[in-house]
């Protein structure tokens, strides 16, 4: 099955700074990437995706790149502020399977004022 | 905005107790997911399913069963509580679209097994 690996499993910046979150996954068959924030006591959400037919994908300052020939992906976060801190999941899935994510095991982003 | 409720948010069950943890969704999605965090680890699936009585193991699915009996509705069963499955516990829904689409979790139910 899909194994989806993410570094670094802690990150902290500096307010302002740049967030860089990595991902790499080992089925060739997914197609679909999507990032999830979760703040402290709340549910996942999701913040960016991308497909596998788009090399990258901007939302205002975050923004997700996909290199399918080394199968990693990364997540983005520029000009980062206080409210960006919280544990950020990649996932991989394919069409199959309900389109059943595998999830890396989370980056705990704290931002510093 | 699509709504997946989770019956209890904070659960304490003894060692050997049935468990019910109960989801329902209101958007008529054909997916229901049933993960477990666990600090350090992710999102580990446990059971999933992609229409009424169906229903497909996940990645680790020892020591749960699920049930779908109607659409919107999605349990998840221990049948004999360990402590090992101390946990949060969060369902999610997608629609079908035959790629993937993003998940709709519902608020997490955190289970403690003493």
């Amino acid at each position: 099955g899909e194994n989806v690996e993410q570094h670094p499993s802690t990150l902290s910046v500096q307010e302002g700074d740049s967030a860089v979150i990595k991902c790499t996954y080992s089925d060739s068959a997914s197609n679909y990437f999507p990032w999830y924030k979760q703040e402290l006591g709340k549910r996942p959400q999701l913040i960016i995706d991308i497909r596998s037919n788009v090399g990258e994908k901007k939302d205002q300052r975050i923004a997700v790149t996909l290199n399918k020939t080394a199968k990693h992906f990364s997540l983005h976060i520029t000009e980062t502020q206080p409210e960006d801190s919280a544990v950020y999941f990649c996932a991989a899935s394919t069409g199959t399977n309900a389109g059943k994510s595998t999830f890396g095991d989370g980056t705990t982003l704290t931002v510093k004022p | 905005d699509v709504k997946v409720t989770q019956s209890s948010r904070y659960l304490v069950k003894r060692t050997g107790e049935k468990v019910f943890l109960e989801c329902v969704q209101d958007m008529d999605h054909e997916n229901m997911f049933w993960y477990r965090q666990d600090p350090g680890l992710g999102l580990r699936l446990i059971y999933f399913s992609y229409d009424v009585k169906m229903k497909e193991k996940g990645d680790i699915p020892e020591g749960y069963s699920v049930s779908r009996e109607k659409k919107e509705r999605f349990s998840l069963i221990l049948e004999s509580a360990s402590t090992n499955q101390t946990s949060m516990y969060l369902c999610a829904s997608s629609p079908l679209r035959g790629i993937g689409e993003k998940l709709f979790f519902g608020s997490g139910t955190q289970l403690s097994v003493l």
